[in-house]
């Protein structure tokens, strides 16, 4: 199946800074990038639809000037925790999404990124 | 929102099958049921999906109820490996569409 792939895979910050996460897809061009967050023992929670070449949509009670979202070409997409505090600390996993036969499609998810904020 | 409802957890002794219920009662003609599995730490990995016909790959089968309100997820021989979360999504088969993850189902498989 096709790959994502998203760096770092951790990340440890101090309170007030700004961290960038990447993810790719690999092996195939996706026109759209989603975001999710996942606190411990949690599901995954959708933040941003991300689309390559204009401005991303957020989820409601999601910051956008907080969580920004940069999809300048059709492989990667980047979301940037600006003034990181201790409450962002999650594990942060993007997806993408590549078309099948049929009209099926399947959503392919990166290995995820933990970030923590001391 | 999440349209899907699973039982939190289940075991499966190793070897056996694993049956994994999922309930989607309000689901759409034209939304794909999808099964995604979490293993602690890693991203979800993509298991099956199907519209209204089962399906089976190398990784498991999965069979739609005629009324599509409700899908079993079918691990033939379970292995310590499955272990995980799995998660029963319902979505339009598109690539621009969101997923909106449920609760899941954490699926222990004891030796």
């Amino acid at each position: 199946g096709a790959v994502v792939s998203q760096h770092p895979s951790w990340v440890i910050c101090k309170s007030g800074t700004s961290v960038k996460i990447e993810c790719r897809s690999l092996d195939f061009q996706a026109t759209t990038m989603f975001w999710y967050r996942q606190f411990p023992k949690q599901s995954l929670m959708l933040m941003a639809t991300s689309n390559e070449g204009s401005k991303a949509t957020y989820e409601q009670g999601v910051e956008k000037d907080k969580f920004l979202i940069n999809h300048a070409s059709l492989t990667l997409s980047t979301l940037t925790v600006t003034s990181a505090h201790p409450e962002d600390s999650s594990f942060y996993i993007c997806s993408a999404g590549a078309s099948g036969g049929s009209g099926r499609s399947e959503q392919f998810f990166g290995p995820g990124t933990r970030l923590t904020v001391l | 929102d999440a349209k899907t409802t699973q039982p939190p957890s289940m075991d499966c002794a190793e070897g056996r099958a694993a049956n994994l219920p999922c309930n989607h009662s309000t689901i759409s003609g034209n939304e794909y049921v999808y099964w995604y599995r979490q293993i602690h730490s890693q991203g979800p990995q993509y298991i099956i999906h199907g519209l209204k016909n089962n399906e089976t790959n190398e990784m498991a089968s999965l069979i739609i109820t005629e009324d599509r309100k409700s899908s079993t997820l079918i691990l033939p021989h379970a292995t310590l490996r499955d272990t995980a979360v799995y998660y029963c999504i319902v979505r339009v088969g598109n690539t621009g569409n969101q997923f909106y993850f449920g609760t899941g189902t954490s699926l222990t498989v004891i030796p």
